[in-house]
């Protein structure tokens, strides 16, 4: 079965620190996802992209959080500088936008803490 | 304000019963309402999706109803089994349905009891 991979699994570090995440979209899908997961908030969109161009970021803080396409087997988030309130689980998600109810297939997360 | 609520929060069954989950929604323009399992330490996977004009899906055990009028849907579970024991995340689209907006309930932690 095809599946969205993301790395790394986990993440420990300092707050201040910059942080990388990671997603390789399901071959041939042409929309990526980004959301947070928090026990408080539960799932939370920050930004998606359909055929490399960013939709919305508008779930974002912009002034620490980047997200970007490279190209189309890849997709980062990045954070700059982390925070502790950063820590939560951060999944990557991708589709096909042939049509507005076409599933999500989502990875299995990125577990960040900041200490 | 666009809202998923869902109840109960969490759920303790014996296997082999059913059950039902609930999501009642207050989101507009309506566009599709989807229905996730989340396994412990994993991501959602998708159960079932479903748009204004349809009102029962069923994924093998799994049936989803939405009452548009209401805004409420259910997804009931038959014959529980010990790997139903997840989380179950609704949610709503509105707008375009694609993610022009999402709305996220909290969802349900469902456990299975053998």
């Amino acid at each position: 079965d095809a599946r969205v991979t993301q790395t790394p699994r986990h993440k420990v570090t300092e707050m201040g620190q910059e942080v990388t995440m990671r997603c390789q979209p399901i071959l041939g899908h042409n929309t990526v996802f980004w959301y947070r997961q928090t026990m408080m908030q539960g799932l939370e969109l920050l930004a998606y992209f359909r055929n490399r161009a960013p939709l919305d970021d508008s779930g974002m803080p912009k002034d620490r959080f980047s997200a970007e396409m490279p190209d189309a087997t890849l997709a980062t988030l990045k954070i700059q500088p982390s925070e502790p309130r950063d820590s939560a689980v951060y999944f990557c998600a991708s589709g096909l936008r042939t049509g507005p109810n076409q599933p999500q297939h989502f990875g299995d997360g990125t577990r960040l803490s900041i200490l | 304000k666009n809202q998923v609520e869902q109840s109960p929060q969490s759920l303790i069954i014996l296997e082999g019963k059913n059950c039902t989950l609930q999501c009642n929604y207050t989101v507009s323009p309506f566009s599709n309402l989807r229905w996730y399992k989340q396994d412990t330490g994993r991501g959602p996977v998708s159960l079932t999706i479903m748009t204004f004009s349809e009102n029962t899906k069923s994924n093998g055990r799994y049936t989803a109803t939405l009452d548009a009028d209401t805004k409420q849907s259910s997804l009931h579970i038959t014959a529980s089994q010990l790997s139903d024991s997840a989380s179950y995340i609704c949610v709503v689209s509105w707008g375009g349905g694609g993610a022009d907006g999402l709305t996220f309930g909290k969802g349900t932690h469902l456990i299975i009891q053998p």
